[in-house]
């Protein structure tokens, strides 16, 4: 069985651009989460979805959006790269909101 | 709010020896708790949880953990190291009362487990 693949694996970026990173979750998951590794840190909690639906958001500016879309996989957006947004995005699903969360390996962004 | 703490920024063990990563938590109500690994260049992987029932959870790659309410500790074990064990550990918790499924992430632990 296929596990969470994110796409891409990595990219770099320029101050200001905009990206958009991907999530295909496990075959049968309805929740999608986002997090944000940064180097030395344990990942911080951005966004959950579930069932199409934002169910919770972390503390992170405006310039970060996300989507679930009716197949379960979702985007992250951001906009307005900042130097400080270079850092290791993961998704994460799960089948249920309380259960376990299934990690992908990531999308590595690096803004420059 | 919750929170995790991993007092411990680096383990160090002789392989065969047992390995112990501690892990302490803050939370309103009762707690969910998890236990991840991250090899270089990947995500997390699942090792084990507790939700609810008996304090000793067993897990995948011979790990356990002890769930301790009184020192609200979630200590990871293993028996006996392998150098393949060696990565980076993170401990996190999940708070349902405060209403929503987030995890809180633990800043990590590295093991490393010489040959």
């Amino acid at each position: 069985d296929a596990g969470v693949t994110q796409s891409p694996t990595h990219l770099i970026k320029t101050r200001g651009q905009h990206v958009t990173l991907r999530c295909s979750p496990i075959s049968g998951h309805k929740s999608v989460s986002w997090y944000q590794q940064v180097l030395g840190q344990g990942p911080q909690f951005i966004f959950q979805y579930y069932e199409k639906e934002e169910r919770g958001r972390g503390n992170f500016p405006d310039r970060f959006s996300a989507r679930q879309f009716p197949n379960y996989s979702s985007e992250l957006n951001v906009n307005a790269l900042l130097l400080g947004d270079s850092a290791l995005y993961l998704c994460a699903s799960s089948p249920s909101l309380n259960t376990e969360a299934f990690f992908g390996q990531g999308t590595r962004l690096t803004v420059v | 709010a919750q929170s995790v703490a991993q007092p411990e920024d680096q383990v160090n063990v002789a392989e065969g020896n047992p390995l112990t990563v501690k892990c302490t938590y803050s939370v309103s109500g009762n707690p969910y708790l998890f236990w991840y690994v991250q090899y270089p260049n990947r995500g997390l992987q699942f090792l084990l949880k507790y939700i609810t029932g008996d304090n000793l959870v067993k897990g995948s790659y011979g790990f356990e953990a002890e769930f301790n309410k009184s020192q609200t500790s979630f200590h990871l074990k293993k028996p006996s190291a392998l150098v393949s064990d060696s990565a980076l550990y993170f401990c996190a918790v999940r708070d349902l009362p405060q209403g929503d499924y987030k995890l809180s992430f633990g800043a990590g632990t590295t093991v490393t487990v010489r040959a």
